[in-house]
């Protein structure tokens, strides 16, 4: 299955709110967000499409079905301007794969 | 938390060998999977495999005519041998914790462990 992201870039200013895509190639039961900044390894933001992670503020958001997913960010933050990616979990035969990110800058 | 380890310069054709070592968790953990994950330069995520403790291993099929993964339950680890290298496996190498119950998702990583390929 391949996950297509929208827009690869997304120049936006802080406060603003963002919709990120996620598009698979087939129709996916488990999807997850990770947030990722430079040096860092991947951080996870959402799973089961719209489940927050511990810790994970309210103004990050999942949602969507099948075959389209949107990572919505409210107010962005200083410290939101990363790069994102969905990652998908698919049953038979068992493999996982990720999108391949949104950067998230600033404008 | 999880910590990888191994060589950051490995030449072209030879096998690469990593570890990672796991705290605070059992490998033994009959509800997750242990995963490797790597990220070329400037470039996205690509799943490498999954491992169960009881030696189940799931593989990315672009990968897993070179790939090896394993499971150490005594020594709370895992390994990731690379087979055949070339200069396309220079990259960051991760492993992470994964749900194995019903969701899949990665929650805990590791900081990554930088390889270079090159002669």
């Amino acid at each position: 299955i391949v996950l297509t992201q929208s827009p690869a870039t997304l120049s936006v200013s802080p406060g603003e709110r963002v919709s990120l895509s996620c598009r698979a190639s087939q129709s996916v039961s488990n999807l997850a967000w990770y947030q990722q900044k430079p040096g860092q390894a991947p951080r996870l933001l959402i799973y089961a499409v719209s489940t927050r992670a511990t810790g994970v503020p309210v103004r990050f958001s999942g949602s969507g079905s099948g075959t389209e997913f949107t990572l919505t960010i409210n107010s962005l933050q200083s410290e939101d301007f990363a790069v994102y990616y969905c990652q998908q979990h698919h049953e038979w035969p068992r493999e996982y794969s990720f999108g391949q990110g949104t950067r998230l800058e600033i404008k | 938390q999880l910590q990888e380890s191994g060589p950051g310069l490995v030449k072209p054709s030879e096998t690469l060998s990593l570890n990672c070592s796991v705290s605070g968790d059992s490998i033994s953990n009959t509800g997750l999977y242990w995963a490797w994950i790597r990220q070329s330069p400037g470039r996205g995520l690509e799943w490498i495999g999954s491992s169960y403790y009881n030696g189940r291993i799931y593989y990315n099929p672009s990968l897993k005519t070179r790939v090896a993964i394993s499971v150490d339950t005594s020594r709370n680890y895992i390994s990731l041998r690379v087979k055949s290298l070339t200069v396309a496996d220079t990259a960051v190498y991760f492993c992470a914790r994964q749900d194995a119950m019903y969701h899949y998702f990665m929650d805990v990583w590791g900081q990554g462990t930088t390889v270079t390929v090159s002669s």
